[in-house]
């Protein structure tokens, strides 16, 4: 079945340090899409995708940064210049420009220790 | 840029009762999407509207796109607790990308 794939489902950080998020998908998606999403609020855009090697800033860009080096995988890197990195984070992929339907990831919980 | 706004932020109702979520943009939409997250969950695609004063049902769900493409609503009929969660908006408005609304978070009382 094709899908879109997220993990680790949780991850711990210390303080200072780099996290990697992977989202990986066979759905032959050309755009990929990175949200944090923070208790009881909605979607915030951090990065986005439509081709390889190419990736546009969301809203939310700082302490944040990506790689689309495979159609299939659209990792998101947390560093330590994210102060407030505890979120809920989805990746979703959709066809074309963003006006078809996205398909999201199960996503990942990022909590700071 | 361009904006969806989402209201209510928060709705509680009794079950079986009927359950309304608006979805305002500050621009022309070329279609409008509507996802639900279940609390813990991912949001999960539920329907595209794509036509002025489309109407489309899914069982107890009826979704409108107003006349001007600038205005949706999600309505629910006769709320059951399987509909608790978040119901969001993304509309698409010729950007390259969806803008959501914040979401309504649904909760029903049995």
């Amino acid at each position: 079945d094709g899908g879109i794939t997220q993990s680790p489902k949780y991850l711990f950080r210390k303080e200072g340090q780099n996290v990697t998020l992977s989202c990986e998908q066979n759905l032959n998606h050309d755009a990929m899409y990175w949200y944090r999403q923070d208790p009881g609020q909605g979607l915030r855009l951090i990065y986005y995708s439509q081709i390889v090697n190419d990736f546009q800033k969301g809203d939310i860009a700082e302490g944040y940064s990506v790689s689309r080096e495979k159609k299939e995988s659209f990792p998101l890197t947390v560093t330590s210049a994210q102060k407030n990195p505890t979120a809920f984070y989805l990746c979703a992929s959709s066809i074309a420009n963003g006006k078809e339907p996205y398909t999201f990831g199960s996503g990942t919980r990022l909590t700071v220790v | 840029g361009q904006q969806v706004m989402q209201i209510p932020q928060y709705q509680h109702v009794q079950e079986g009762e009927d359950f309304t979520t608006y979805c305002n943009s500050s621009t022309t939409l070329s279609n409008i999407q509507w996802y639900k997250q279940r609390p813990g969950g991912h949001p999960v695609f539920l329907i595209q509207l794509v036509k002025s004063g489309e109407v489309k049902k899914q069982k107890r769900l009826t979704f409108q796109f107003g006349e001007a493409k600038k205005n949706s609503s999600l309505h629910i009929t006769a709320t059951q607790t399987t509909d608790v969660g978040t119901y969001f908006c993304a509309g698409s408005g010729g950007y390259n990308k969806l803008i959501f609304g914040a979401g309504t978070r649904l909760a029903v009382h049995p």
